[in-house]
C-alpha cells in the first residue's frame, strides 16, 4: 500500500513569508507525528496527533508554528513569518497506536533565504 | 534536551566487517527502536525492543538492551555498502507516546 507522503519535497521561500506544509499518512493510522531535522541533526520532536485526543503541542518552537489534522487523516504544518533559522528538513510519520513503529514520509526541505 | 545519544557519531568499515552503534539514555522506557536514514530524507524502522527485552534479531541486526545501564546497541554484521546510512536510537521517555531521537551515527561501508 501507500507510505507517508509530504509534500511539496521542497521549499524554497522569504524570510517573512508563511508556508505551510503537508503531510498525508497512511490510511488506517491514527497517529501522526512532526519532526524537523537540522542539518547533521537529530531529530526534533514538533507536535504529535492521537485520534480525536487534544494534540501534543510540547515541541512546538514558538508560536509561529502551528498544525492541524483534519478528519483524522491529512495534516498541515503551517510557519507563520518564516525566519532563516526555520531552514531545515520537516518530516511526517504515522503509525496505528502508540508505543510502535513509526513510518516516515520522505520530508520536506524548507530553506528560508 | 537529548533522551538518546549515539556513539559513535561517525563510524567508517569494510564491506564484510561487522559495525557496532550504542546508545545511551536517561529516563525509563517502556522501548527502544533504531531508525534507519539514508541521504538525509526520511527514516526507515529497523527494529525495536521492550524494555523487558534483553536482545533481540533481525536478519544480520542484533539489538541489546540493558535497562540498568540505561544503554542499548545495534550491531550489523557482515556488513554491506548498501549499509551506509545514520542510524538513530529513538525512545519514549517514561511511556511518553512521543519518540525523543538522538544525533545518529553516521556509518560508511567501504567497499
Amino acid at each position: 500500500g501507500a507510505g507517508v507522503s509530504q509534500s511539496p519535497s521542497n521549499k524554497v521561500t522569504e524570510k517573512g513569508k508563511d508556508v505551510e506544509l503537508r503531510c498525508d499518512p497512511i490510511s488506517g493510522h491514527t497517529a501522526l507525528y512532526w519532526y524537523r531535522q537540522s542539518l547533521g541533526q537529530g531529530l526534533e520532536f514538533l507536535i504529535y496527533f492521537q485520534g480525536n485526543s487534544a494534540p501534543d503541542k510540547s515541541g512546538l518552537p514558538s508560536d509561529r508554528f502551528s498544525a492541524e489534522r483534519t478528519g483524522g487523516s491529512v495534516s498541515t504544518l503551517t510557519i507563520q513569518r518564516t525566519q532563516q533559522e526555520d531552514s531545515a528538513v520537516y518530516l511526517c510519520a504515522s503509525s496505528y497506536g502508540s508505543w510502535v513503529e513509526q513510518f516516515f514520509g520522505p520530508g520536506t526541505r524548507l530553506t528560508v533565504l | 534536551s537529548q533522551q538518546g545519544e549515539e556513539d559513535p557519531q561517525a563510524l567508517s568499515i569494510q564491506e564484510g566487517e561487522n559495525a557496532t552503534m550504542n546508545c545511551s539514555y536517561k529516563t525509563s522506557i517502556n522501548n527502544l527502536q533504531w531508525y534507519r536514514q539514508n541521504s538525509g530524507r526520511g527514516l526507515v524502522h529497523l527494529i525495536l525492543i521492550r524494555s523487558n527485552e534483553r536482545e533481540k534479531h533481525s536478519g544480520r541486526l542484533r539489538v541489546t538492551l540493558d535497562t540498568s545501564k540505561k544503554s542499548s546497541s545495534l550491531l550489523i554484521t557482515a556488513s554491506r555498502a548498501a549499509d551506509t546510512a545514520s542510524y538513530f536510537c529513538a525512545t519514549d521517555q517514561g511511556g511518553s507516546e512521543k519518540l525523543v531521537f538522538g544525533k545518529g551515527t553516521k556509518l560508511t561501508v567501504n567497499p
